[in-house]
């Protein structure tokens, strides 16, 4: 149980088009999903927190204007780069928390978007 | 805010030897410290977790334990394998939200 998918795995787009990324909790519903970057050789780098039917909150320096994140159900949260740009080019990965009591915050990753922006 | 270190950054390690990767944090308030096994070009994996309320915790080959006092946690694996080889983070929170460590590249020799 607690599988969490993204869609697509790899993505190579031009600079300035907008690439959208999927994060779907295929076995339970989410009440909160969390969005994150990855540089190589680096940690996990917190971009957004996505609560179903509200706005996103986004960490400090993190454009919300250029990452737009939907979280339009209790299963499914997108993440649109708008006009990405070479700098963009990040391993992305997301996770959901699985819901019970408030203290269970286990978070479930997804297998991550790899976007290249030539 | 909360504030994670984790060491060493890379650990080499004999096949059957055990590793031991440590980490700290800064709040005092966090309640919840799980480790990630990350693989190349994968997101992380849960391989085990503890919470403020126990001092260790065991799953076969992988133990973790907490020390409150001093603010840190640690990792072991005993009897490593050749599959172990993998990024692994540990991390911290007092909520929903998770803060890493800088990860520790963990390399299995045959």
């Amino acid at each position: 149980g607690a599988v969490v998918s993204q869609h697509p795995s790899r993505v190579i787009c031009k600079s300035g088009t907008s690439v959208k990324i999927e994060c779907r909790s295929l076995d339970f519903q989410a009440t909160t999903m969390f969005w994150y970057r990855q540089f190589p050789k680096q940690s996990l780098m917190l971009m957004a927190t996505s609560n179903e039917g509200s706005k996103a909150t986004y960490e400090q320096g993190v454009e919300k204007d250029k990452f737009l994140i939907n979280h339009a159900s209790l299963t499914l949260s997108t993440l649109t780069v708008t006009s990405a740009h070479p700098e963009d080019s990040s391993f992305y990965i997301c996770s959901a928390v699985a819901g019970g009591p408030a203290f269970y915050n286990e978070q479930f990753f997804g297998p991550g978007t790899r976007l290249t922006v030539l | 805010g909360e504030n994670v270190e984790q060491h060493p950054s890379t650990l080499s390690v004999q096949e059957g030897d055990s590793a031991v990767i440590k980490c700290t944090y800064s709040d005092s308030a966090s309640n919840y410290f799980p480790w990630y096994k990350q693989e190349l070009g994968k997101g992380p994996q849960l391989i085990i977790d503890i919470r403020s309320n126990v001092g260790e915790k065991k799953d076969q080959r992988i133990a973790v334990t907490l020390n409150k006092t001093a603010k840190h946690f640690s990792l072991h694996i005993t009897e490593t394998q050749p599959e172990d080889s993998a990024v692994y983070f540990c991390a911290a929170s007092m909520s929903e939200k998770l803060t890493f460590g800088t990860g520790t590249r963990l390399t299995i020799i045959p």
